[in-house]
């Protein structure tokens, strides 16, 4: 059974940086898409962007300048970095496996909160 | 960029009723559409991919259709447990998008 677990902070500073780690248990990063997507307050679902087994990545066009997604496969792990954030940045970011069945599997969502 | 436009926004509905939820695709994607159900406060779950695959353990009364640029979301026989809010999301193109969603509300 495979099952995501984020973590990372709850609270960045304006024009700071945003840092979320996914660990993965029940599939290797080496297979599928890794995605992070986001929901902003009272909003619908956003596509940060992904990496995949080859190590490579593609962002969603509107977020692609601050975005980074690494992955380590040593610990079976990826990670989210948004940098320069503003308030607009506030939401509930989820990790979760990407493939040709969909997005299937979702880690279980952190609430990030942008304020000094 | 590829763009995904649901309709309606809201849907009112009862308990055993049949609903149809659209999704169109600015651009051709294929078969490459997916449905998730959300429910407030909760994470997104997969209910169909290849634009017609139920996902793993969906009831039957959910089923999806299209190609190309239309795509349906079919619920039937409403459950009370199928109020929620549902989003498309098309993966193509090395990129993934939803839509803004259709909130499936008890009339």
């Amino acid at each position: 059974q495979v099952q995501l677990q984020q973590s990372g902070p709850g609270l960045v500073q304006p024009s700071g940086t945003l840092s979320l780690t996914c660990s993965v248990s029940g599939a290797s990063l080496s297979e599928y898409y890794w995605s992070w997507i986001r929901q902003c307050p009272g909003k619908g679902l956003e596509w940060i962007g992904y990496t995949f087994y080859s190590g490579s990545t593609n962002y969603n066009p509107a977020l692609r300048s601050r975005a980074t997604i690494s992955a380590d496969r040593s610990k079976n792990q990826f990670s989210l970095e948004l940098t320069s954030v503003t308030a607009a940045d506030t939401a509930v970011y989820y990790c979760a496996r990407d493939w040709d069945n969909g997005i299937d599997v979702w880690g279980q969502g952190s609430t990030v909160t942008v304020s000094s | 960029d590829i763009q995904m436009t649901q309709s309606p926004s809201t849907l009112s509905a009862s308990v055993g009723d049949t609903v149809t939820l659209t999704c169109r695709a600015s651009e051709y994607i294929g078969n490459w559409m997916a449905w998730h159900q959300q429910k407030p406060g909760r994470t997104p779950k997969l209910l169909i991919y290849k634009a017609s695959t139920l996902g793993s353990g969906v009831p039957s009364r959910f089923s999806g259709s299209g190609s190309g640029t239309e795509f349906t979301l079919t619920i039937s026989s409403l459950q009370p447990d199928d109020f929620a809010t549902y989003y498309c999301q098309r993966y193509t193109s090395f990129t993934r998008t939803f839509g803004q969603g259709t909130t499936v509300e008890l009339k």
